[in-house]
């Protein structure tokens, strides 16, 4: 099957820069996403890997090694309004190309 | 981006009632819905895609008789819980493939059993 990891909780302050991990196992890798989802409300979508390297979209960016089976988002100039839960999330041939499945998810805590 | 509206947001209801929940992409067909479910403080569960015109594929361990999915058309995806229970409270999410990399979520229903 496919498992994906993340860390539970991260905390920053206001402005800095924060990375949050995920390592996952599936077959027949197709591509990394992430997600970000406020208390109660949608999971919306932040970006995708499909290739190792970087990509960059504003404040937020994203990393993919396939061959450490690795990614990480990355978030800069930290706002009160990061706050919010960050998932990623991977399709694997195993469970058919259609399927996201998500990782277990980091809470961003951002203090002031 | 796209936009898929999820209806009702919030409906409680007795125990054995059946609640529908309909998932629509507005701005975009969609002929693969999936419908995720979410407790508190935990991640997206996916518990079955729905394919427009064909029969829904469950994950193992989702009853297909407890959570009925409809795909009639190409934007409209329907998840009926039946004789729904207590321990059926959950926050229930759809999302629509809109392209090959970008899924875009219903806004979620939160079921309350009493």
């Amino acid at each position: 099957g496919q498992s994906l990891e993340q860390p539970s909780e991260v905390t920053a302050v206001e402005g800095a820069i924060v990375q949050i991990n995920c390592t996952y196992q599936t077959s027949g890798f197709y591509g990394l996403s992430w997600y970000q989802q406020h208390d109660g409300g949608a999971p919306t979508f932040l970006s995708y890997n499909a290739l190792d390297g970087l990509e960059e979209t504003g404040r937020f960016s994203s990393f993919l090694s396939r061959s450490d089976s690795y990614g990480y988002l990355l978030l800069q100039e930290l706002q009160m309004k990061d706050s919010a839960s960050y998932f990623c999330a991977v399709r694997g041939r195993n469970t058919g190309f259609q399927k996201l499945v998500f990782g277990t998810g980091t809470r961003l805590l951002v203090s002031p | 981006g796209a936009v898929v509206s999820q209806h009702p947001s919030w409906v409680i209801c007795k125990s054995g009632t059946s609640v529908k929940i309909e998932c629509r992409s507005l701005d975009f067909q969609a002929t693969t819905m999936f419908w995720y479910r979410q407790f508190p403080k935990q991640s997206l569960m996916l518990m079955a895609t729905s394919n427009e015109g064909s029969k829904a594929t469950y994950e193992q361990g989702v009853e297909k008789d407890k959570f009925l999915i409809n795909h009639a058309s190409l934007t409209l995806s329907t998840l009926t819980v039946t004789s729904a229970h207590p321990e059926d409270s959950s926050f229930y999410i759809c999302s629509a493939r809109e392209s090959e990399n970008i899924q875009y979520f219903g806004a979620g229903t939160r079921l309350s059993v009493l």
